[in-house]
C-alpha cells in the first residue's frame, strides 16, 4: 500500500525568498502524484499533478514539482513565495482506487 | 460554472446522535468522495461513490456510510458519534474519478461533537 510522508510540519519563510516543501512516498507499483494546497476555512485545490512523461511539472501560482523515482520523492517548489502563498500544502498519492495524503506542511511567508 | 456546495457548514452535536452531511457536486461530475481531516490524523479518505454504487471504503467503521443520488449529490451519515468524530469533512467530485480526472474540493462541514 502507498504512503505519503511530508517531512517539514512547518515552513516559515521570508517574502520572495525560495521554498521548498519536501514529500516522499512509498509504493510497490507505479503511482499517480498530486500536490493540494488549502487557505484558512476552505477546501484543498489541486497545485500540480504527475502521471506521467516529464519528471518537472508545472503548476498554478509559479509552483513547480520534481518527480525522483530513484529517491521515490516529489517535493514542490517556488522560486520566489509571496504573502499570499501561505497556507497548507498537501502531497498526496493516488495507485488506484483512492488518494491517500501526506500530514500537510504549513507554508508561513512573513514580511 | 458553481463549484462544490457542502451544506451546512457548521454543525455541533452530542455524543451518541447521528449526524448526516450533504454535498453537491460541480455538474456534470459524476464521482464524489469524502474525506476526514482532522490535526492528528490529516486527510483520511472514507468513501467514493459514483454513479450511485459506492466504488471506494477507506478504514472507517460501519458508523460512516454514505449515499449517491441520481443527480450525483451525496450525503454522508455517522451515526452512534464519538467525540473523536469531530472533523473537518470534505467532499471531492470529479468528472469521472480515477486519476485522470482532478479532484474539486468544497470548503467542508465542520463537525463539532460534545
Amino acid at each position: 500500500a502507498q504512503s505519503v510522508t511530508q517531512l517539514d510540519s512547518q515552513v516559515p519563510v521570508f517574502e520572495e525568498a525560495p521554498v521548498e516543501l519536501r514529500c516522499n512516498y512509498s509504493s510497490s507499483v507505479s503511482v499517480y502524484l498530486f500536490w493540494y494546497v488549502q487557505y484558512p476555512n476552505q477546501g484543498l485545490q489541486l497545485l500540480l499533478k504527475y502521471l506521467s512523461g516529464s519528471t518537472l511539472v508545472k503548476g498554478i501560482n509559479g509552483f513547480e514539482a520534481e518527480f525522483n523515482k530513484s529517491q521515490t520523492s516529489f517535493h514542490l517548489r517556488k522560486p520566489s513565495v509571496h504573502i499570499s502563498d501561505t497556507a497548507e500544502y498537501f502531497c498526496a498519492v493516488s495507485e488506484g482506487g483512492d488518494m491517500r495524503f501526506g500530514a500537510g506542511t504549513r507554508l508561513t511567508v512573513k514580511p | 460554472k458553481a463549484g462544490v456546495t457542502q451544506t451546512p457548514r457548521y454543525l455541533i452535536k452530542t455524543r451518541g446522535q447521528q449526524v448526516t452531511l450533504s454535498c453537491s457536486p460541480i455538474s456534470g461530475h459524476r464521482s464524489v468522495s469524502w474525506y476526514q481531516q482532522t490535526p492528528g490524523q490529516g486527510l483520511q479518505f472514507l468513501f467514493e461513490y459514483f454513479s450511485e454504487t459506492q466504488r471506494n471504503k477507506g478504514n472507517f467503521p460501519g458508523r460512516f456510510s454514505g449515499r449517491q443520488f441520481s443527480n450525483s449529490r451525496s450525503e454522508m451519515n455517522v451515526s452512534t458519534l464519538e467525540l473523536g468524530d469531530s472533523a473537518l469533512y470534505l467532499c471531492a467530485s470529479s468528472r469521472e474519478g480515477g486519476i485522470n480526472s482532478p479532484l474539486h474540493f468544497g470548503n467542508g462541514t465542520r463537525l463539532t461533537v460534545t
